[in-house]
């Protein structure tokens, strides 16, 4: 299986600055038949369930705002909310979908400071 | 808009069944492929089972496999989740999960749309 190892698991940061959640897995997530990282990121709120923000490691998903961004290829992988704002106070998960079973990442909490 | 419900949750003993519905509504449910992904209270997601848009293939995590099925019914826009032989450590909330599905004809294994969620408590 593909381990999904995120960091920090907890993070609190001022309104207004960068936010940046890394995500790292056991084997690579690319394809090089398509250069395609299988990987994707979540935001779940509390008593919600999760959001599809970022897919193919930096497609954003439609109606994400702008300040959400991926990036990353292979086996590091990085989030980044470059204006944080309150509503964005959340749980948020990388999943690889390149090999079953699709795993997730342990959840990174998001504060602010 | 999207919209899946998911029902079917409650208090069951250890080793005995349960079967979980997800109605879904608002796109076309036969041209998806649909997952259920299950969260323990306070903990992750994880994968659990995933089935292509006819029915044709089924795929499930090693921790449910030969105990849990997955089933969908087009003509009523369901997707369902037998659950058996049920042990404490698939107390969790269930949700029902939409495949992006755009992923050159096939699945594309992560989920644009999700249920609320329904909770099973494995419990004697």
């Amino acid at each position: 299986d593909i381990v999904m190892t995120q960091s920090p698991d907890s993070l609190a940061v001022s309104l207004g600055a960068r936010a940046t959640i890394n995500c790292r897995s056991s084997q690579s997530v690319l394809y090089t038949s398509n250069y395609r990282n299988y990987f994707a990121w979540y935001q779940q709120k509390p008593g919600q369930p999760p959001k599809l923000l970022i897919y193919w490691a930096s497609t954003r998903e439609s109606g994400v705002p702008d300040r959400f961004s991926g990036s990353g290829s292979g086996t590091d992988f990085t989030l980044t909310i470059s204006s944080l704002q309150a509503e964005d106070v959340a749980i948020y998960y990388c999943q690889q979908y390149h090999s079953p079973p699709y795993t997730f990442g342990q959840g990174t909490k998001l504060e602010i400071k | 808009q999207v919209h899946l419900v998911e029902s079917g949750g409650g208090v069951v003993q250890p080793g005995r069944s349960l079967r979980l519905s997800c109605a879904a509504s608002g796109f076309s449910f036969g041209t998806y492929g649909m997952h259920w992904v299950r969260q323990a209270p306070g903990q992750g997601l994880e994968w659990v089972a995933a089935i292509w848009f006819d029915g044709s293939d089924k795929y499930y995590s090693d921790s449910v496999r030969g105990r849990f099925t997955i089933s969908r019914d087009t003509s009523k826009n369901m997707l369902y989740l037998q659950m058996s032989s049920l042990r404490a450590e698939d107390t969790a909330v269930y949700f029902c999960a939409r495949d992006r599905g755009d992923c050159t004809g096939t699945m594309c294994y992560f989920f644009d749309s999700w249920g609320q969620g329904t909770l099973v408590t494995v419990s004697s």
